[in-house]
């Protein structure tokens, strides 16, 4: 079974600095995906960034990045230059490897981070 | 525009009442999921449907039902046997085999049983 943890419930980080939210993993299978997540306090959920297990270089969106670590099973994100409007919750998720009966591709998520953007 | 509509948004329910969630997708993709989630935590999946007629079980699916009729539509039905129903519901969908894997959400429907 797949597991997510991300140990931090609640973080803050002072406007215009950069912050780290961490995302550890455990799986057994060789191919997976790792995905964050941003809910903001409307409750839609916001892609912000992915990573192929196979992907040799760390994944980049703007001010996202993701710190993956292979060998210690971690995917933390990192937000550069933090706004106001970064404040939110932040999930980190799995995806199982291919469902071959079908199309169906499922994501486990952790119990997420909430992030406080201070002025 | 493309996109997962969800409603009703907000659903207030007697005990004992059954109630139908609706998630409709305008972005042709063939896999749909509900998930639910409880104050502070994670989404849990309920259900998911990888083609028209035909859906599985998520970790929490005792006391919910859904059907997938049409590939545009996935409606969720919280039973009176669902013991806690109170709670967040989130559907999506994702492109199917081909892609990343990565979820497109509608804005969720928020549900009190009173």
């Amino acid at each position: 079974a797949q597991k997510i943890t991300q140990t931090q419930p609640g973080m803050f980080v002072q406007e215009k600095e950069a912050v780290t939210l961490d995302c550890t993993y455990d799986t057994s299978d060789q191919s997976y995906g790792l995905f964050w997540y941003k809910q903001p306090s409307s409750g839609e959920m916001i892609f912000l960034i992915y990573q192929g297990s196979y992907d040799e270089q760390n994944a980049t969106e703007g001010r996202y990045s993701l710190n993956f670590q292979k060998a210690r099973k971690s995917a933390n994100l990192v937000i550069s230059a933090s706004q106001l409007g970064d404040s939110a919750m932040y999930f980190c998720a799995m995806r199982e490897p291919v469902d071959f009966r079908g199309s169906a591709r499922q994501l486990t998520f952790g119990s997420g981070t909430q992030l406080t953007v201070l002025p | 525009d493309g996109g997962i509509t969800q409603s009703p948004k907000y659903l207030f329910r007697k005990e004992g009442q059954n109630v139908t969630l609706s998630c409709e997708q305008n972005l042709n993709h063939d896999a749909m999921y509900w998930y639910r989630q409880d104050p502070g935590q994670g989404l849990r999946l309920i259900y998911y449907s990888q083609i028209v007629n035909d859906f599985q079980k998520g970790d929490i699916a005792e006391g919910y039902s859904v059907s997938r009729e049409k590939k545009e539509s996935f409606p969720l039905t919280v039973t009176s046997a669902q013991k806690n129903p109170t709670a967040f519901y989130l559907c999506a969908s994702s492109i199917g085999a081909s892609g990343t894997g990565e979820l497109f959400f509608g804005e969720g429907s928020r549900l009190t049983v009173l």
